[in-house]
């Protein structure tokens, strides 16, 4: 099984500062097959970013993904109010997500 | 537009199995895989396994395999998750969601909140 780690656990931000988020796999992801999700409270899971760096359809631009292999970041370049949020990693050559970050307000 | 609508909540005894359903409307339901997903209060997100619903194969997450089951119903667009010797670790919400084409999730259930309890 492929483990992910993601760090830090939480982020604590002003708005209009720049997040970047960290994924690690325990070992090389095939394909870049890396996806990003962002979850708010009480909400469903929202598709960001897939094989690693493409956004999916209608996420704003300020959301990039970068990486390969083991090492991946999610990157927020100016943080919006509607951002502060919890954001997962998931490898899907075999299917898991990571522990997840927290982004808050600081 | 896609919408996956899953079914409502259950509470469920230790011991027993909740079906849950996911019924899915515009797009063409036999070409892209579901998959289920749950994620316990206050924690994160666990995958359990994907079925095809023009093939009706499957896949589980290894710590599932013993007791879960996922069928399909290609009359009404609907998948189902089925989950046998409830426990009460097993009080969750959870997800059905499209497969976007590698593997990805795209579209997603409203959730069902699963709970377990004597």
């Amino acid at each position: 099984e492929i483990v992910l780690t993601q760090s830090p656990g939480t982020l604590s931000l002003s708005p209009g500062e720049r997040a970047t988020l960290s994924c690690r796999a325990s070992r090389s992801i095939p394909s870049n097959y890396l996806a990003w999700y962002q979850q708010k409270p009480g909400q469903v899971p929202r598709l960001l970013i897939y094989g690693a760096s493409s956004r999916a359809a209608g996420i704003p631009d300020r959301f990039s993904g970068s990486g390969s292999e083991t090492d991946f970041t999610l990157t927020i370049s100016r943080l919006q109010p509607e951002d502060f949020a919890l954001y997962y990693c998931q490898q899907y050559s075999s299917w898991t997500f990571g522990q997840g970050t927290k982004v808050e307000i600081k | 537009q896609v919408q996956l609508v899953q079914s409502g909540a259950e509470v469920k005894k230790p011991g027993a199995s909740v079906k849950v359903s996911c019924k899915a409307s515009g797009y063409t339901f036999t070409d892209y895989y579901i998959h289920w997903v749950r994620q316990a209060p206050g924690q994160g997100l666990e995958w359990i396994g994907w079925i095809h619903p023009n093939s009706g194969g499957t896949n589980y997450a290894q710590k599932f395999q013993a007791w879960v089951t996922m069928t399909r119903d290609t009359s009404i667009t609907t998948t189902y998750m089925e989950l046998n010797r409830l426990r009460s670790d097993d009080t969750a919400i959870y997800y059905c969601a499209r497969d976007g084409a590698v593997g990805y999730h795209d579209y997603w259930g409203q959730g069902t909140l699963v709970t377990v309890s004597s």
